[in-house]
């Protein structure tokens, strides 16, 4: 069992579309990272939150950490085919020195 | 730009044939990781190292190993390589602890033939 659940797993869109992909866990989380990873490549960091409740903006992309600092989302608007890419939600949790990936969200943006 | 920085990015061994994969990082960063990732999966942990303490995830098989011998240079070594192993291979630092933010370097991809 994934201490992380992320949802949907595939997500294949239209350039221009909405997407929202979700990060949950039952599990309370110190801090939470968004990556994205494009085919052959490493993750590269996008976002770091901290605070329940926190809200990020980069460009297009809106992070948000839930209240109780278990669930997190990324709201992408207008996707475009430089979107493409695995998404991946990853916490850490300063007791233990514990740090979780999610289950990644593999994105396509067609043309 | 201070960053990770794997070598070689792309790897093929024998079945069996040890290989050694490397990283190094300029961001002197205590914390160093290996992951190993395969098609479309989220990366799963092998080991880590903080500072000079080795610490391994209790499913890693003694297969691969790792060495650090100084703060910035991490070594992971597949002893003997099976078909099973071929994956992407992600080295990763942290400032400190494991919940501050890892960065990543850009893989080694192995191929086991």
């Amino acid at each position: 069992t994934q201490l992380l659940e992320q949802s949907p797993q595939f997500l294949s869109i239209q350039e221009g579309e909405n997407l929202t992909v979700y990060c949950n866990s039952s599990s309370v989380f110190s801090s939470l990272q968004w990556y994205r990873q494009e085919p052959g490549e490493g993750p590269v960091l996008l976002v770091t939150v901290v605070t329940g409740g926190e809200v990020k903006k980069l460009k297009r992309l809106t992070f948000q950490f839930g209240d109780a600092r278990k669930d997190s989302s990324l709201h992408i608007t207008a996707a475009q085919p430089g979107d493409t890419g695995l998404y991946l939600c990853a916490g850490g949790r300063n007791t233990g020195n514990q740090f979780y990936f999610g289950t990644g969200t593999s994105l396509t943006v067609i043309p | 730009d201070a960053m990770v920085i794997q070598n070689p990015r792309y790897q093929v061994t024998q079945f069996g044939k040890p290989v050694t994969l490397s990283c190094s990082q300029t961001l002197n960063h205590n914390v160093m990781y290996w992951y190993q990732q395969k098609s479309s999966q989220a990366p799963k942990l092998l080991f880590h190292y903080y500072d000079k303490d080795f610490n391994n995830e209790a499913d890693t098989p003694d297969n691969f190993q790792s060495r650090r011998p100084n703060t910035s240079f991490c070594f992971l070594d597949i002893r003997s390589p099976g078909l099973g192993d071929a994956a992407m291979y992600l080295c990763a630092t942290s400032r400190d602890q494991a919940y501050y933010e890892q960065y990543f370097g850009p893989g080694t991809r192995l191929t086991v033939t």
